[in-house]
């Protein structure tokens, strides 16, 4: 299976921040990774898929980026609804595999 | 608008089985594959299979492949996960995700809590 390795697992931060998050794929995946944020107690939503491109609805100041293994998830200008924990999936072969998540606190 | 809404928490003693129901809404069914993953405290997300909910066709992870299966039912718009003899460690929120694209989810279901204890 690849293994999918999200840095960092935590991280604090202020509104207002960019925050950048990084994921490492054990093998090539080309652009086959997606990211998700998750709020407590909810499932996950889809920010961001094939690497770069923005899921209908999420705000502009979240952005991708990457191929291959290494890949970055960027949000520009850190709003309060934006503390939750992000992670990133890779879907090129199955199993699907996820990162281990990078929470983001105040 | 899709969306894909669950069955209720469960609680199960070690040894049983728990058939977990996703019924979606706003799309044609048919057309497209449903996952089941699952969260178990403190745990990444991890994958257990899905399903072709116009073939039937499913695929499952090696982990999970001689105690998972995933059915669905067309007339219905719903999928189930049943996951057999229950231990501890499957205490996790089970949640079921349509593909989207290539292969990302979108919706997920609101989450099925599945407690085991004896």
């Amino acid at each position: 299976a690849i293994r999918v390795t999200q840095s960092p697992s935590s991280f604090s931060a202020s509104t207002g921040d960019r925050v950048t998050i990084t994921c490492r794929a054990s093998q090539d995946i080309n652009s086959y990774l997606a990211w998700y944020q998750q709020k407590p107690g909810r499932a996950p939503n889809l920010l961001i898929y094939g690497a770069s491109t923005l899921q209908s609805g999420v705000p502009s100041r979240f952005s991708g980026s990457g191929s291959g293994t290494d890949f970055t998830l960027t949000i520009s200008r850190l709003q309060s609804e934006d503390f939750a924990t992000y992670f990133c999936q890779q879907y090129y072969s199955y199993p699907h595999t996820f990162g281990q998540g990078t929470k983001l606190e105040i | 608008q899709v969306q894909l809404l669950q069955s209720g928490a469960e609680v199960k003693k070690p040894g049983a089985s728990v058939k977990v129901s996703c019924k979606a809404s706003g799309y044609i069914f048919s057309r497209h594959t449903v996952h089941w993953v699952r969260q178990a405290p403190g745990q990444r997300l991890e994958w257990m299979g899905w399903i072709n909910a116009g073939s039937g066709k499913t695929q499952y992870s090696q982990k999970f492949q001689v105690r998972v299966t995933i059915t669905r039912d067309t007339s219905a718009n719903t999928a189930y996960m049943e996951l057999s003899s229950l231990t501890s460690e499957d205490t996790a929120v089970y949640y079921c995700a349509r593909t989207y694209g290539s292969g990302s989810y979108y919706p997920w279901g609101q989450g099925t809590l599945v407690t085991v204890s004896s």
